[in-house]
């Protein structure tokens, strides 16, 4: 089963806007990533964020992380054509299962030139 | 540096049939785990392996077996396939230490008919 949902589940916005999705999960996490998947292809690494930080930046990524509300958001600033892709969260769902990696369902990005 | 690599890229199967698929990790990594992604789904955790054993498992039945080789790469096995069994298959490789990013293959594409 999915761990979490992200919102929305689609997303089109115009090159140069900036592009936030949400993600909330159901269990106690020791730490969330988020991932992007270009279209058939595996999945990317962007961003890591422990359970004991509240906000990380790498490049035009921005990620943001409430434990007691259970979610998190990630944040892409000036869009490109290039970001589009499907965006997914994903946690450690049990405390202790090293890398077992519980995906949320997804939010697929378009970004129009 | 190569990263993970996986093969066939396509598989196209009958139902009851029995499918092996491969996966080399990225150089330096000692943990592959395996992920089933259906279509306009996130992926789900099948099993990870790390020093030839299995680790942790996910809810999937006896029918899906891995194995992992001296050398870290590592074969995922289903048996008595079935048409839900159809789905992009994901290798990941990471280390074994806590918080380590997964790094993906390109996956398998198997349809079962």
């Amino acid at each position: 089963s999915q761990q979490g949902e992200e919102d929305p589940q689609a997303l089109s916005i115009q090159e140069g806007e900036n592009a936030t999705m949400n993600c909330s999960y159901k269990t106690s996490i020791n730490n969330l990533q988020w991932y992007r998947q270009n279209s058939g292809r595996g999945l990317v690494h962007l961003i890591l964020i422990r359970s004991n930080e509240r906000e990380k930046h790498s490049g035009r990524l921005r990620v943001t992380l409430d434990t007691s509300k259970k979610s998190s958001s990630l944040l892409i600033t000036a869009s490109r054509a290039a970001d589009t892709a499907s965006y997914f969260c994903a946690t450690d769902g049990e405390l202790g299962a090293t890398n077992k990696l519980i995906f949320g369902t997804g939010t697929l990005l378009a970004v129009q030139p | 540096d190569a990263g993970v690599t996986q093969s066939p890229t396509h598989l196209i199967k009958t139902r009851g049939q029995q499918v092996t698929l491969r996966c080399s990790p990225k150089s330096g990594h000692d943990t592959v785990s395996w992920y089933q992604q259906a279509l306009g789904q996130g992926p789900q955790f099948i099993f990870q392996y790390y020093e030839e054993e299995e680790r942790q498992r996910g809810n999937f039945p006896d029918r899906f077996s891995g194995h992992q080789f001296p050398n870290y790469s590592s074969e995922l096995n289903v048996n008595a396939l079935l048409l839900g069994d159809s789905a992009l298959y994901l290798c990941a490789s990471s280390l074994v230490a806590g918080n380590s990013p997964l790094h993906f293959g390109n996956g398998t594409r198997l349809t079962v008919t």
